[in-house]
C-alpha cells in the first residue's frame, strides 16, 4: 500500500517571507500523479498543485512551485511571498491508476504578520 | 465554491443510530469519492463510484454503505453509529477516474455521535 509522510505537523513562516513543506511518499508504482492541498479553517479542501510524475519539470502555479525529486519519493511544496491567506492546513496526496488518494497527516502552516 | 454540494452541514446523533451524507458533484462530473477526516485517522479514502458503479473501495467499514443514484448524486449510509465515527465527512468529484483528474471537495458533513 502506499504511504505519504509529512514529517512536519507545524510550520510557522514570516508575511513575504518563502516557506517549504515537506512531504515523502512510498510506492512501487511508476505511474502517479502527486498533489497539494489546502484546508482552510473553512474546512473546505483546495487544490494547489499537481505534478504528473512522469514529467521532469516541476510544476508551478504562481506563488506555488513544487520540488519533486522522483527517485527520493519527495515531494515538497514551496510557497514564495506568504500572505495570511496562506496560513491552512496543508495536505500532500497520492495517487495511482487505481484512483485511490491517499493523504499525508498534513502540516499546519502559520503565518506571522 | 467547489460546485460540489454537501448536505447536511452538520448532523449530531446518538450512538446505535442511522444517518444519510448527501453529496451532489459538480456538473458534469461523473466520478464521486467519500472520504473521512478524524483527528486520530486522518483524511481517509472511504469509497469510489463512477457513473453509478462502485469503482474503489478503501477503508470502508462494513456498518457504512454508499450508492450513486443515476442523476449521480451520491449517499453515505452509516449505521449502528459509535462513538468513533464522530468525523469531518468529504465527498468529492470529478469528471473521470483517471489518476491524473483533479478532485473537487464539498465542504463537507461534520457528524458528531454523542
Amino acid at each position: 500500500a502506499q504511504t505519504v509522510t509529512q514529517s512536519q505537523p507545524e510550520m510557522s513562516v514570516q508575511e513575504a517571507e518563502t516557506v517549504t513543506l515537506s512531504c515523502t511518499y512510498d510506492t512501487s508504482e511508476s505511474d502517479y500523479y502527486l498533489f497539494w492541498y489546502k484546508q482552510p479553517p473553512s474546512r473546505q479542501m483546495i487544490l494547489v498543485i499537481r505534478q504528473e510524475a512522469y514529467k521532469q519539470q516541476n510544476a508551478t502555479e504562481n506563488r506555488f512551485s513544487v520540488n519533486f525529486q522522483k527517485a527520493a519519493k519527495s515531494f515538497s511544496l514551496k510557497i514564495s511571498d506568504s500572505q495570511l491567506g496562506d496560513a491552512a492546513m496543508y495536505f500532500c496526496a497520492y495517487r495511482n491508476a487505481g484512483n485511490m488518494l491517499t493523504f499525508g497527516g498534513g502540516t499546519r502552516l502559520m503565518v506571522k504578520p | 465554491d467547489s460546485g460540489v454540494t454537501q448536505t447536511p452541514k452538520h448532523l449530531i446523533t446518538a450512538t446505535g443510530q442511522r444517518v444519510t451524507l448527501r453529496c451532489s458533484p459538480r456538473s458534469g462530473d461523473l466520478s464521486v469519492y467519500w472520504y473521512q477526516q478524524s483527528l486520530d485517522q486522518g483524511l481517509q479514502f472511504l469509497i469510489q463510484y463512477y457513473n453509478g458503479e462502485e469503482r474503489a473501495k478503501g477503508n470502508i467499514l462494513e456498518r457504512f454503505s454508499a450508492q450513486q443514484f443515476p442523476d449521480l448524486h451520491s449517499e453515505l449510509n452509516l449505521s449502528s453509529l459509535e462513538l468513533g465515527d464522530s468525523a469531518l465527512y468529504f465527498c468529492a468529484s470529478s469528471v473521470t477516474p483517471r489518476g491524473g483528474e483533479k478532485l473537487f471537495f464539498g465542504s463537507g458533513t461534520q457528524l458528531s455521535v454523542l
